[in-house]
This record gives structure tokens, C-alpha cells and sequence, in this order.
């Protein structure tokens, strides 16, 4: 069975600082795929990003960072200098290989961040 | 624009009253699915499609049923409704791209809420 945790309920900083959120994984798969989405307050799901179980680079795109440690089974996201419209519900996914998940995505129950001014 | 729609976006109904809630993607993908959201439970997924006239179950197929006639389409039909449906559905849709370099990243319609009295 797959299984994504996000600690993180709710978490609230005010702007400019510096927030992470937590995933941790569990995957009996040799090949899998981590996503996280945003969800802000008008509740659409957007795609941030994507990562592959064989590729432990970090990313960075302008104030998002990815984290991929799989010594730890995690995949944090750090945004840096956050914003108020950085505020929603943040959601970390994982899809496993074709022939145990097909392309189900197994997601954490999200972590509502608020930045406040 | 590469979008996946949702209509209606908005509905309340009573117990009983067949609905169908309309999912499109112009994307040219194989790949559909449906997920309700509920909070404390993140994302389940309801059914998949992987081609036309291809479905299959998901984690939470029960009251549910879907068809995919066409590769843009994927309704979502529930034939007697019940207020235990009552939640935020998303349609999702991505390539079908099997093996380690999969490219099969899911985007979101912008959800449908459903409320059964």
C-alpha cells in the first residue's frame, strides 16, 4: 500500500518569511513519481511539480524548492520570501509504477498554509 | 488553451435525483479520472479511464458510475445520490506513458461541489 503523510495540518507565518512543508511517502515501488498541487481559496488543484524516484535532484523555480530525500522517504517544499497569495491548501501525491497503481495518485490530506501582511 | 472543464460547477440537489456532471479535456489524453475531496481525507480516486469504452475502478467507486465514449469526455453519473456524496469532485486528465520516463502528470478541472440534501 501506498501512503503520503503531511504532518502539517495548518501552518501560518507572516509574509517575507521563509516556510517548508513537510511529505513523507511510503512506497513499496522501485519507480515512482512525487507531485505536489497547490489549492488556493477559489479551490482549483494547480501542478507545481513533478519528480521522478530516480532523479534526487533539487529543484528550484524562483521562490519554490524542492527537497527529495529518499534515505528519508521525503519530499519537501520550501517557499522562500512567501506572499500572501501564496496562501492555500498544499497537497504532496504519489504515483507508483503502472503495474502495481496504474496512474492513481495517492495524495497526503494537505497542509493549509495562510501568510498573513 | 490546454484546460480540463467541469461543469456545472455548482450543485445542490435532493437524495434520489439522478446527476451527471460533465468532465472535457482538450488535451488529446488517454487518460481520465475522477477524485472527490473531503476534508480530513484528502483526494480519493473514484474511476479511471485509460482509453474509450476503457474504465475501471478506483478507491471509492461505490454509487458512481462513469462512461467514456468519446476520449474528450468523461462524465461522472450518480444514478441516486445520496448526502454521504456530498463533496468537491475533480476530473483529471493525462498522457498515458508507461514505464520509467513516464510523462503522465494529472491536471485538474477547476472541481465541481456537490451538495445532496
Amino acid at each position: 500500500a501506498q501512503k503520503v503523510t503531511q504532518a502539517q495540518t495548518e501552518i501560518s507565518v507572516v509574509e517575507k518569511e521563509d516556510v517548508t512543508l513537510d511529505c513523507v511517502y511510503e512506497t513499496r515501488d522501485t519507480t515512482y513519481y512525487l507531485f505536489w498541487y497547490k489549492q488556493p481559496p477559489s479551490g482549483e488543484l494547480v501542478f507545481l511539480i513533478r519528480r521522478n524516484s530516480f532523479d534526487e535532484q533539487n529543484e528550484i523555480s524562483g521562490r519554490y524548492s524542492w527537497n527529495f530525500q529518499k534515505s528519508t522517504s521525503s519530499f519537501n517544499f520550501t517557499i522562500t520570501a512567501s506572499q500572501v497569495v501564496d496562501s492555500a491548501v498544499y497537497f504532496c501525491a504519489l504515483r507508483g509504477e503502472w503495474e502495481t497503481s496504474g496512474s492513481r495518485l495517492t495524495f497526503g490530506e494537505g497542509t493549509q498554509l495562510t501568510v498573513n501582511p | 488553451e490546454a484546460q480540463v472543464t467541469q461543469n456545472p460547477r455548482y450543485l445542490i440537489t435532493v437524495t434520489g435525483k439522478k446527476l451527471t456532471v460533465t468532465c472535457s479535456q482538450n488535451m488529446n489524453h488517454e487518460y481520465m479520472s475522477w477524485y472527490r475531496q473531503d476534508p480530513g481525507l484528502g483526494l480519493r480516486q473514484i474511476y479511471y479511464s485509460m482509453n474509450v469504452e476503457v474504465t475501471d475502478k478506483g478507491d471509492v467507486p461505490e454509487g458512481y458510475k462513469v462512461s467514456r465514449k468519446e476520449k474528450r469526455n468523461f462524465p461522472l453519473i450518480l444514478e441516486s445520490p445520496s448526502p454521504n456524496q456530498t463533496s468537491l469532485y475533480f476530473c483529471a486528465s493525462s498522457l498515458l506513458t508507461v514505464g520509467r520516463f513516464s510523462t503522465d502528470t494529472q491536471y485538474f478541472g477547476p472541481g465541481t461541489r456537490l451538495t445532496v440534501l
